[in-house]
């Protein structure tokens, strides 16, 4: 089955604790994106990557960092994670980033992360 | 600046009624046009897009959607809403970058409640 697979569904840490969220999908989609969901502001972009080794900020990217070494993986990573990174965060995917391609974002099931 | 704006945090409706999701957009360039929606504890499925053509749009579990150029809308509807409708909906446009790449803008989202 096609997916995109976030894991933990939900981590309760505490401020300044390291932490990764893993992203894996199986469809061999170049493009990969996490956002994060905070009531009354929708969806925001904190990284994508276009490709292998490619990535690139979005509109949200401090205290983040990613990495994409393989084309099915897209960690995010919280190096000093604090309260306002409380949120919901979505890993997606799609075939690509590119110029007229219109395909669509798929999208895993979310990470609900809560720093204290 | 490009944007979306859903200018309705919550619609109801009752079963078997039309329903009506607003969007509005601004984009510099043809728009690229997105809907998604979200149930609880999933992440965000692709409804719909337009690129290009006929301004009504069919998608997903009898979701259409209506693109006015002059108005700069593209309102989600359905014929006959269900209570399985109800859930988080979403519209984005495409935004292109720079470097030929894209992402998505999305709006701040939509409550869709079907009572029954």
């Amino acid at each position: 089955e096609a997916q995109v697979t976030q894991n933990p569904r939900y981590l309760i840490t505490v401020t300044g604790k390291k932490l990764t969220v893993t992203c894996s999908q199986n469809m061999n989609h170049e493009y990969m994106s996490w956002y994060r969901q905070d009531p009354g502001l929708g969806l925001r972009q904190i990284y994508y990557s276009m490709n292998v080794e490619v990535t690139d900020k979005g509109d949200v990217p401090e205290g983040y960092k990613v990495s994409r070494k393989e084309k099915r993986n897209f960690p995010l990573i919280l190096e000093s994670p604090s309260p306002n990174q409380t949120s919901l965060y979505f890993c997606a995917s799609s075939l690509t980033g590119q110029g007229d391609n219109n395909s669509p974002l798929h999208f895993g099931n979310g990470t609900r992360l809560t720093v204290t | 600046a490009q944007s979306v704006a859903q200018p309705e945090d919550q619609v109801n409706v009752a079963e078997g009624n039309p329903l009506t999701v607003k969007c509005t957009y601004s984009v510099s360039g043809n728009p690229y046009l997105f809907w998604y929606v979200q149930y609880p504890n999933r992440g965000l499925q692709f409804l719909l897009k337009y690129i290009t053509g006929d301004n009504l749009v069919k998608g997903s579990y009898g979701f259409e959607a209506e693109f006015n150029k002059s108005q700069t809308s593209f309102h989600l509807k359905k014929p006959s809403a269900l209570v399985s409708d109800s859930a988080l909906y979403f519209c984005a446009v495409r935004a292109p970058l720079m470097d030929s790449s894209y992402k998505l803008i999305f709006g701040s989202g939509t409550r869709l409640l079907v009572r029954p």
